[in-house]
């Protein structure tokens, strides 16, 4: 059975400084995915990661998986009160194949000026 | 293109009432499923469906029942509403293809005095 565990779990930095969310799963995972959410709102998809040494980037946030260690980053850069949000990873298992996510607790971040 | 539609966005139940949750998609995905939300704890799997006429259950199933009579829609029933079944719930689609988003629909959020 897939597990996920996001840490940390609350994560309050200033603008302009960098900082990682780690996603940890615990099997073999068909694909890890990103996903952001804001208050009050539903989950806005990220990226979506498949392979080992995967990496995206979209404005100031990227993402990496490496399957060996079964470890996927968020790494924030320069970061703005724009994205203060919790932010999701969801494993889905190759047994699966995709068709049932299981979710980390979530990482709520807040930027402050 | 309207993605995954939920109805309703609110409701009110008392212990006991059963009522129907309403998810559509119109992206002809193969899967569907149903998760809840309730804070610090991520998003747990209640039910999905990898096709019409296929269902299984997720991580907390007890209390739920779903049918996929159709690819476009998978409606969630609670048999008789317990104030534990307080959460926002979310439906989600997505296809067997790796490489491609999870949607998600943008909520139920459910009340049981």
């Amino acid at each position: 059975e897939l597990k996920v565990e996001q840490n940390p779990l609350f994560l309050s930095m200033q603008e302009g400084k960098n900082y990682t969310i780690y996603c940890n799963y615990s099997t073999t995972s068909d694909r890890l995915y990103w996903y952001r959410q804001d208050p009050g709102k539903s989950l806005e998809s990220l990226f979506v990661l498949l392979s080992n040494g995967a990496v995206k980037q979209e404005g100031r946030l990227m993402a990496s998986l490496d399957t060996k260690a079964r470890l996927s980053t968020l790494h924030i850069t320069a970061a703005v009160h724009d994205l203060s949000a919790t932010y999701f990873c969801a494993g889905a298992s190759r047994e699966t194949s995709g068709s049932r996510l299981t979710f980390g607790e979530g990482t709520q971040l807040t930027v402050n000026p | 293109n309207a993605g995954v539609t939920q109805t309703p966005k609110f409701q009110v139940l008392k212990t006991g009432q059963s009522m129907t949750l309403q998810c559509a998609q119109d992206m002809n995905h193969e899967y569907m499923s149903w998760y809840r939300q309730d804070p610090g704890m991520g998003l747990r799997l209640i039910h999905y469906s990898v096709g019409a006429g296929i269902t299984d259950q997720g991580e907390v199933p007890n209390g739920y029942n779903v049918s996929r009579s159709t690819t476009e829609d998978f409606p969630l029933r609670l048999l008789s509403a317990a104030p534990s079944q307080t959460s926002v719930y979310f439906c989600a689609s997505s296809t067997q293809a790796p490489g491609f988003e999870a949607f998600f629909g943008q909520g139920t959020r459910l009340t049981v005095v």
